[in-house]
């Protein structure tokens, strides 16, 4: 239980393309969802939350208008990474926290489940 | 400033070689310890949260303790597919803040 989907797993782009990567909780519904990036050999780095309904918390230093994030609906969050450029590449992941009383799956409501990653490369 | 510090940054280990990872953490107001697995080129899969000082959560061959300063991850007996890179999270206001991680790599 918990399932966390990221799609795609692997994308490659051209400089100055946009990319979209999507984040859904499978079997839960995830009023707040949270955007990572992991560089290479690193630990991974809070990008922004996103809470159902409203905008995006961005973390000091993370452009929001490169890195725009949509959270239409319970269990889907997206980022769209706006006029990709080689530093962008990076390994991208989502995480999804269940709500407060929601399924039996988990024991906390604090915990985050996280996604398979996206591996994003421009070139 | 909250801070998370994971040590060591690499661990070799012999299958059966018990032993223990440390995640030493400062922050205004715990609301959480996490550990999490993470495989290479995947998402972090978690293993536990620990709340209070004295708490102790197991889950096969890995057991999570926690003080008021730090918490420890020990593997005992542990096995090939135990290789991983081991995360630690405080929560940190809502958030999760990640040390750099403990990669462990046990040979048969």
């Amino acid at each position: 239980g918990a399932v966390v989907s990221q799609h795609p797993s692997r994308v490659i782009c051209k400089s100055g393309t946009s990319v979209k990567i999507e984040c859904r909780s499978l079997d839960f519904q995830a009023t707040t969802m949270f955007w990572y990036r992991q560089f290479p050999k690193q630990s991974l780095m809070l990008m922004a939350t996103s809470n159902e309904g409203s905008k995006a918390t961005y973390e000091q230093g993370v452009e929001k208008d490169k890195f725009l994030i949509n959270h239409a609906s319970l269990t889907l969050s997206t980022l769209t990474v706006t006029s990709a450029h080689p530093e962008d590449s990076s390994f991208y992941i989502c995480s999804a926290k269940d709500r407060t009383g929601g399924t039996k799956i988990v024991s906390s409501y604090n915990e985050q489940f996280f996604g398979p990653g996206t591996r994003l490369t421009v070139l | 400033e909250d801070q998370v510090t994971q040590s060591p940054e690499a661990l070799r280990l012999q299958e059966g070689e018990s032993s223990s990872l440390n995640c030493s953490y400062t922050v205004s107001g715990l609301r959480g310890l996490f550990w999490y697995r993470q495989d290479p080129g995947k998402g972090p899969e978690f293993l536990f949260t620990l709340y209070s000082a004295g708490e102790e959560k197991e889950k096969e061959r890995l057991k999570a303790t926690l003080t008021k300063k730090e918490s420890f991850l020990h593997i005992t007996a542990p096995k090939p597919e135990d290789s991983a890179t081991y995360l630690c999270a405080v929560d940190s206001w809502g958030k999760l803040q990640f040390g750099a991680g403990t990669q462990v790599v046990v040979t048969p």
